[in-house]
């Protein structure tokens, strides 16, 4: 099956500082990526969708300066949380999509616990 | 955009015990999965389901999508199954990102 890999899955780091997220398809090539947040006992919430080769469309309210987003190949997309604030601290997972056909199928990586202090 | 509504918010069984969750929306769709969230954060994919019937093990879906909702069957539950369930779809009009309902935490014991 398609695999969905995110380095690191756990990260800590002071205010102020900036953190990047990997998001590698292992198996398979992905033209669109997806970042989610989730807070404690929530549902996804997606933050943007990643396109190689062009911007990423980000949700309505998701700062895209705040969250940088790059996918630069067909199997590596990245978020850079810029300036990061303790508000920031969640859990990111990001998501490929796998097409068939009409069939669209999106498979997740383990995620990426973020702690700013 | 399209409603997803998920039922019920949680669940506690005893092992072996069978269970039903269901997933309701507000629009016909193009595409439905269901996903299983382990207590470590890591989605699982368990069916993708816009409409039939499916079976893998003791689980099964069935999506009844003139009637909007879709099914969840777990049978012979095992302490593994515990974790969060999670129905994604994207409407017939979407714009290709899945919208999630807000789960259904399922709980165990042995």
């Amino acid at each position: 099956g398609a695999v969905v890999s995110q380095h690191p899955s756990w990260v800590i780091c002071k205010s102020g500082t900036s953190v990047k997220i990997e998001c590698r398809s292992l198996d398979f090539q992905a033209t669109t990526m997806f970042w989610y947040r989730q807070f404690p006992k929530q549902s996804l919430m997606l933050m943007a969708t990643s396109n190689e080769g062009s911007k990423a469309t980000y949700e309505q309210g998701v700062e895209k300066d705040k969250f940088l987003i790059n996918h630069a190949s067909l199997t590596l997309s990245t978020l850079t949380v810029t300036s990061a604030h303790p508000e920031d601290s969640s859990f990111y997972i990001c998501s490929a999509r796998v097409s068939v056909g009409l069939r669209k199928t999106q498979y997740f990586g383990p995620g990426t616990r973020l702690l700013v202090l | 955009g399209i409603q997803v509504e998920q039922s019920p918010p949680d669940l506690i069984l005893q092992e072996g015990a069978n269970s039903t969750l269901r997933c309701n929306f507000s629009d016909s769709v193009n595409n439905l999965q269901w996903f299983h969230q382990n207590p470590w954060g890591q989605l699982i994919n368990l069916f993708y389901i816009p409409s039939g019937t499916k079976q893998n093990g003791r689980l099964s879906a069935t999506t009844v999508a003139t009637e909007r909702y879709s099914l969840l069957y777990i049978s012979s539950s095992q302490t593994t199954d515990s974790g969060v369930y999670f129905c994604g779809l994207e409407g017939n009009f979407g714009n290709e990102k899945l919208t999630f309902g807000t789960g259904t935490r399922l709980t165990i014991i042995p």
